[in-house]
């Protein structure tokens, strides 16, 4: 099955800070989303972007669908950024099933 | 929309008892999804329906688990007898495909399960 990998594992910053999440996958994919998991378990919708960019005002992500990869940019961060960053796709034609990275854990101090 | 609505929300039991989690999606999605997440095994999905039929269930461990979907606004996942390692956050999802353009998966709040 389809590969991902995220990166960096974890991510500590000051508030106000700048980052960057990437996400590699191992083959083509026809679905690839962002979520962030709140500190209470709450998965939330980021992006959905199999390709381009977009952008949702702190948060952008850009996915280059021809080199197998996603970022996801947060501008500013704050402590309610903190969390779990998940990247997943879905490989192939089909429908179904998404396959998740392990996540980058991100904690913002004050 | 309420988004997609799971319960309970938390659930301890002891070990070799039927546990019973329930799911509503998101009223008009035709896909609905069941994962797991866990510290060792992270986000992993159990099964998934279509139009309430079970289309890929090679996720489900074992003959322990199983999943039903009697109608389009009730989903169920059942583990029995349950055991010390099925303890997890069990996520319930639904999708449509109806707008291709937002292809997206949205989640419920999770069961944590833990099993005693």
């Amino acid at each position: 099955g389809i590969q991902v990998e995220q990166s960096p594992p974890d991510l500590i910053l000051q508030e106000g800070a700048n980052s960057t999440l990437r996400c590699n996958f191992s083959d083509s994919v026809n679905n690839l989303q962002w979520f962030h998991q709140n500190p209470w378990g709450q998965l939330i919708n980021l992006f959905y972007i199999p390709s381009g960019t977009k952008q949702n005002g702190r948060l952008s992500a850009t996915t280059v669908a021809t080199e197998r990869y996603s970022l996801l940019y947060i501008s500013s961060s704050q402590t309610t950024d903190s969390g779990v960053y998940f990247c997943a796709v879905r490989g192939g034609t089909s429908y179904g099933k998404l396959t998740f990275g392990q996540g980058t854990i991100l904690t913002v101090h004050p | 929309d309420a988004g997609v609505i799971q319960s309970p929300r938390h659930e301890v039991t002891e070990m070799g008892q039927e546990v019973t989690l329930r799911c509503k999606p998101i009223s008009g999605h035709d896909y609905l999804f069941w994962y797991r997440q866990t510290m060792m095994r992270g986000l992993e999905l159990l099964i998934y329906f279509n139009n309430n039929v079970p289309i890929d269930d090679s996720g489900m461990p074992e003959d322990r688990f199983s999943a039903k979907m009697p109608n389009a606004s009730f989903s169920t996942l059942k583990i029995q007898p349950s055991e010390p390692r099925d303890s997890a956050v069990y996520f319930c999802a639904s999708s449509t495909l109806a707008d291709s353009s937002t292809d997206t998966q949205y989640f419920g709040p999770g069961t944590r399960l833990t099993v005693l």
